[in-house]
């Protein structure tokens, strides 16, 4: 069975500051993508950042990056320049691929709260 | 706005009672996923829908949940006798590939 683990239920940076948000997923395929969703107060999800995991070079999309280690199962999001608009919880979120259809597997969320 | 909606965005019952939720992906997308989400845990798989099969349910689906897509556009997904355990926030997801889109949600009390 496919796990995500977030191991950090809270953190708080400072606007303008960077910060890093761990990941680590459990799994015996070889071909997968990983993504960050963010979640921001009473709206809806939207996507970050994705990265398949036949790629080694890390996806980046603006200020967003991902460190994608492979072997050890990890996949963290960081955030640089951080805004008040990065507020947010944010999901990791590993998809396997059937032969009908993609299952998504999501962790339990970290909430970024960034201070002015 | 042509994203993923959800109707009503709001529901509050009495336990026992029936509930319909509606959801309308992007329109050229032919994957559909419901999911459950309670308070701070991440969206946990229902169901999947490619155009109108159900393809996929996951056990958490008991036999009081079903859920439709009839003609491969809209899906419903419907709670019977509805119980306490079943408060949840509940989000449909569309794709047209390895990418989800969501909808802003359906969040169920059942009091």
């Amino acid at each position: 069975a496919q796990t995500v683990t977030q191991s950090q239920p809270e953190m708080s940076v400072q606007e303008a500051e960077t910060v890093t948000l761990s990941c680590t997923y459990d799994t015996s395929e070889s071909n997968y993508y990983l993504f960050w969703y963010k979640q921001p107060p009473s709206r809806q999800m939207i996507l970050v950042i994705r990265q398949e995991a036949y790629k080694q070079q890390n996806a980046t999309e603006n200020r967003f990056s991902v460190n994608f280690q492979k072997a050890a199962k990890s996949f963290s999001l960081k955030i640089s320049d951080s805004q008040l608009g990065d507020t947010a919880m944010y999901f990791c979120a590993f998809m396997k691929l059937l032969n009908n259809f993609n299952k998504f597997y999501f962790g339990s969320g970290t909430k970024l709260n960034v201070k002015p | 706005d042509t994203g993923v909606s959800q109707d009503p965005r709001h529901k509050i019952t009495k336990r026992g009672q029936n509930v319909t939720f509606r959801c309308d992906p992007i329109s050229e997308h032919n994957r559909l996923y419901w999911y459950r989400q309670t308070l701070g845990q991440g969206p946990e798989f229902l169901t999947y829908f490619q155009n109108e099969a159900q393809l996929e349910k996951s056990r958490l689906l008991s036999d009081r949940f079903s859920a439709e897509r009839p003609k491969g556009s809209f899906s419903t997904l419907e709670i019977q006798r509805t119980e306490q355990g079943d408060s949840a926030m509940y989000l449909c997801a569309s794709s047209p590939g390895p990418k989800q889109f969501f909808g802003p949600g359906t969040r169920l009390t059942v009091l």
